[in-house]
């Protein structure tokens, strides 16, 4: 059974730091996604990671795959007010399939402060 | 996204009644999905569909079920609602599967709907 941790599971950070969530899974998968969800919205999508060393970046959130180690992680530069919701990691789970189902990780609520 | 709409928003029963809840897309996707939102438990699947009539059980499926008689129309139903079952359900709809080739195949959720069983 697949199962997906992050951590932390809160982050509370002040403007202007830096800091990384991550995303453990416990199967072989290749595929990857993170999520933001603000309060009380629905899910959107953020990255895509399809294979091993995939790197992905928008503005002041860089995302990364490392399949061998089973691990992703959603690193947040200068962080802004903006960048306050929950991120999900979501990792493909294809159980000899071919749409695949996503498990996804209990989500880190991110509070940026002044 | 998938237009992805669900109806209702907001609904409050008591224990023991059947409740039904609506995902409508638009973008005539193959694939649907039903999941809830708990605190502390991400999200957790409950029920897909990889076509008209095609329906299989996720990880937290028992006390509900599924129709897909559309396309466009994917039913979550509760056949008898406990408190248990207090919770935000999203639905889900990719165009094609996740698994495989290497698209860049996602799932595109709708806005929710919080279901309170008193």
């Amino acid at each position: 059974e697949l199962k997906v941790e992050q951590n932390p599971l809160f982050l509370s950070m002040q403007e202007g730091k830096n800091y990384t969530i991550y995303c453990n899974y416990s199967t072989t998968s290749d595929r990857l996604y993170w999520y933001r969800q603000d309060p009380g919205k629905s899910l959107e999508s953020l990255f895509v990671l399809l294979s091993n060393g995939a790197v992905k970046q928008e503005g002041r959130l860089m995302a990364s795959l490392d399949t061998k180690a089973r691990l992703s992680t959603l690193h947040i530069t200068a962080a802004v007010h903006d960048l306050s919701a929950t991120y999900f990691c979501a990792v493909l789970n294809a159980g000899g399939t071919s749409y695949g189902k996503l498990t996804f990780g209990q989500g880190t609520i991110l509070t940026v402060h002044p | 996204d998938a237009g992805i709409t669900q109806s209702p928003r907001h609904k409050v029963t008591e224990t023991g009644t059947p409740v039904t809840l609506r995902c409508h897309q638009t973008e005539n996707h193959r694939y649907m999905y039903w999941y809830r939102q708990d605190p502390g438990h991400g999200l957790r699947l409950i029920h897909y569909s990889y076509g008209v009539k095609d329906t299989d059980k996720g990880e937290v499926s028992d006390g509900y079920s599924v129709s897909r008689s559309k396309t466009e129309d994917f039913l979550l139903t509760l056949e008898s609602a406990t408190s248990s079952q207090t919770s935000v359900y999203f639905c889900a709809a990719q165009e094609r599967g996740l698994a495989g080739g290497r698209g860049y195949n996602e799932q595109f959720f709708g806005p929710g709907t919080r279901l309170t069983v008193l």
